[in-house]
């Protein structure tokens, strides 16, 4: 597609549910990086991907947190037993190869209840 | 691991001042450093990219600065308009980008 797609938009859920976040990256894009951002922070790193492989997933909070990118392309967040602590907007950016040139989504606002 | 510091946290100005936003990191195996605008409760638009072999890059107002080897770089705001409000974002990138906290600038009518 044109740009990164993360989907959904906004996601409100209960405390101690699971969710999926899902991103789209652009065409032939390589790498692929997921973030957090808290009010009033800037974007953590949570993980990057080079190809399927998850290539650096050192700032993954817990192991209740886990990302997926079986083709190369579609990534999906997975969230199990959400906290309320976890609510934050979670961005997604693609890169033709790894370091240069990012292309933002607008990320996926999450509340947990 | 790359730590990437912002200071200030928040500056306040009056209409027409230019003004200098601050960055460091600590690791200068960087291959760029980039700089980013983020409205509240939007995403991020990108003003700025200096590759680790430039030493700035300038737009319409805006001119960053990059000293690698010192961990360093600036954005300056020439003329700043209320308009200008918003946070801003500094990001080093090697494999993967890290960002610094942002600054938030309030340019006030």
């Amino acid at each position: 597609g044109a740009g990164v797609s993360q989907t959904p938009s906004n996601k409100v859920t209960e405390k101690g549910k699971y969710v999926e976040l899902r991103c789209d990256p652009i065409s032939g894009h390589t790498a692929l990086y997921w973030y957090r951002q808290s009010l009033g922070q800037g974007p953590e790193f949570l993980i990057y991907f080079q190809g399927t492989g998850a290539a650096d997933d050192s700032g993954l909070p817990n192991d209740r947190f886990f990302a997926v990118r079986p083709e190369g392309s579609v990534s999906t967040l997975k969230i199990q037993r959400t906290e309320r602590g976890d609510s934050a907007v979670y961005l997604c950016a693609s890169s033709l190869s790894g370091g240069r040139g990012y292309t933002f989504g607008s990320g996926t606002r999450l509340t947990v209840v | 691991k790359q730590e990437v510091t912002q200071i200030p946290a928040a500056l306040s100005v009056p209409e027409g001042e230019n003004l200098v936003l601050n960055c460091s990191f600590t690791d200068s195996a960087i291959y760029n450093l980039q700089w980013f605008r983020q409205d509240p409760g939007k995403g991020l638009t990108s003003l700025l990219l200096i590759q680790s072999s430039q030493r700035e890059q300038t737009s319409g107002r805006l001119n960053a600065s990059l000293d690698k080897s010192s961990g360093r770089s600036t954005l300056y705001i020439a003329a700043s308009q209320p308009g200008d409000s918003a946070t801003y974002l500094c990001a080093a990138s090697h494999n993967d980008m890290r960002f610094g906290a942002g600054t938030r600038l309030t340019v006030k009518p």
